[in-house]
């Protein structure tokens, strides 16, 4: 059980265009979902928290408006990268928890270069 | 805030054991993760402590001292696929994760 899903795995662009990245948890409720960016050989870094129904919680110095969040079912959370640029390429990793104190189950990532 | 130390690198040889150490300062600790990560793939759970004690899980152990802001990964019988990033991260009553740099473990025959 306890099963992430992440939809582009990889995924090429051009500068300026937007993405979308889907994290989906496939056998439980995620009532708390979380982006973390990783930039190679560095750690995971969380950008935002985001709770079904309601708007994401941002890490300091994460653009909201560059980094769109929608969390609109308990089972589905959406990253959109808007105006990307080559230096948003980059390792991102989603996570769902069923609770905010219980384990997080990660996601398979989703690599991200930006041309 | 939050504040998590590892080591960056470590090196070891096949068959032996390896430790792995995470200090961490931190206020409403409630809970320590272990997760292994290799290259280009998502971190896997590896284990979890919130009480003071060693914890086994076949040829992984975790350690924690709540006390000493500590906790240490201990791998037996290192096989060459255990060569991987292993991150220790925090977590705080109602709160993220934060997790350390990461420790690159590189396993040698």
């Amino acid at each position: 059980g306890a099963v992430v899903s992440q939809h582009p795995s990889w995924v090429i662009c051009k500068s300026g265009t937007s993405v979308k990245i889907e994290c989906r948890s496939l056998d439980f409720q995620a009532t708390t979902m979380f982006w973390y960016r990783q930039f190679p050989k560095q750690s995971l870094m969380l950008m935002a928290t985001s709770n079904e129904g309601s708007k994401a919680t941002y890490e300091q110095g994460v653009e909201k408006d560059k980094f769109l969040i929608n969390h609109a079912s308990l089972t589905l959370s959406t990253l959109t990268v808007t105006s990307a640029h080559p230096e948003d390429s980059s390792f991102y990793i989603c996570s769902a928890s069923p609770g905010p104190d219980n384990e997080q189950f990660f996601g398979p990532g989703t690599r991200l270069t930006v041309l | 805030g939050q504040n998590i130390d590892q080591p960056t690198e470590m090196t070891a040889t096949e068959g032996a054991i390896v430790q792995i150490n995470c200090t961490y300062q931190t206020s409403g600790f409630n809970g320590l993760f272990w997760y292994q990560q290799h290259a280009g793939e998502a971190p896997t759970f590896l284990s979890y402590n919130v009480l003071d004690g060693l914890e086994e899980k076949g040829r992984f152990s975790s350690f924690l001292s709540r006390s000493k802001g500590y906790s240490y990964l201990l791998l037996k019988e290192l096989q060459m696929k255990d060569s991987a990033s292993y991150l220790c991260a925090v977590k705080n009553y109602g709160q993220n994760f934060v997790f350390g740099p990461g420790t690159r473990l590189s396993v040698l025959p």
